[in-house]
């Protein structure tokens, strides 16, 4: 069990230049979220996604769109990036539950903005 | 609305001492919380959580944290701190399924 794996690690983009960052789950989660983390801010939801094919907004969704074509896979797209995006992205997943919200974590890609 | 604050963005304790890390939150119906450890360059690993019952709640490696609803706190500690236990730690809160409040971290250093 792999748990959440991003894909990148580590990017660097200039201004203007788009990317996809990629999560995938093989716990059969139905829910995914996708995170940006800032110093002294903790982290703060981009958008997420309750099922295939479907995706919502989060709290700080501007600049970036999301895909969830498959169960397992959850997409992050910048299509015109900023300085401002310079950060650490986090993907999370969890599964029904009744008795708890508890999220489970990737590692992390670390996006720098020139 | 639900909100999560964490006071003190560092805290640095000696090896052998007690662990204390604050949190307290703010929300308009029954919440769950959480607290979350993040080792450097790692992502974020679930220490304990309260759902409902028991408002001392253990979780891994010796911390434990106590919901006090009249305080609205969320308190994490550990008796005896590990040099192991340096990592910057993340209190949450989430009174909805898709909304999980974050505070701002509190990063724990142990002194040898």
């Amino acid at each position: 069990n792999a748990g959440v794996t991003q894909t990148p690690k580590f990017r660097v983009l200039k201004t203007g230049q788009s990317m996809t960052l990629l999560c995938a789950q093989d716990m059969n989660h139905e829910y995914m979220y996708w995170y940006r983390q800032d110093p002294g801010m903790g982290l703060r939801l981009i958008h997420y996604s309750v099922g295939e094919g479907t995706t919502a907004k989060g709290e700080v969704p501007d600049g970036y769109n999301v895909s969830r074509l498959k169960k397992q896979n959850f997409l992050l797209g910048l299509e015109s990036a900023a300085p401002s995006q310079t950060s650490v992205y986090f993907c999370a997943s969890r599964g029904f539950s009744g008795s708890s919200y508890e999220q489970y974590f990737g590692p992390g890609t670390r996006l720098t903005v020139t | 609305a639900q909100s999560v604050t964490q006071l003190g963005s560092h805290v640095s304790v000696s090896e052998g001492a007690l662990v204390l890390l604050r949190c307290n939150y703010s929300s308009s119906v029954p919440p769950y919380l959480f607290w979350y450890v993040q080792y450097p360059n790692q992502g974020l690993q679930l220490l304990l959580k309260y759902t409902t019952g028991a408002t001392l709640v253990k979780g891994i490696n010796g911390f434990e944290a106590e919901f006090k609803k009249s305080e609205t706190s969320f308190h994490l500690t550990k008796p005896s701190a590990h040099m192991s236990d340096a990592a910057e730690y993340f209190c949450a809160v989430s009174a909805l399924p898709n909304d999980m409040r974050f505070g701002a971290g509190t990063r724990l250093t142990v002194k040898p």
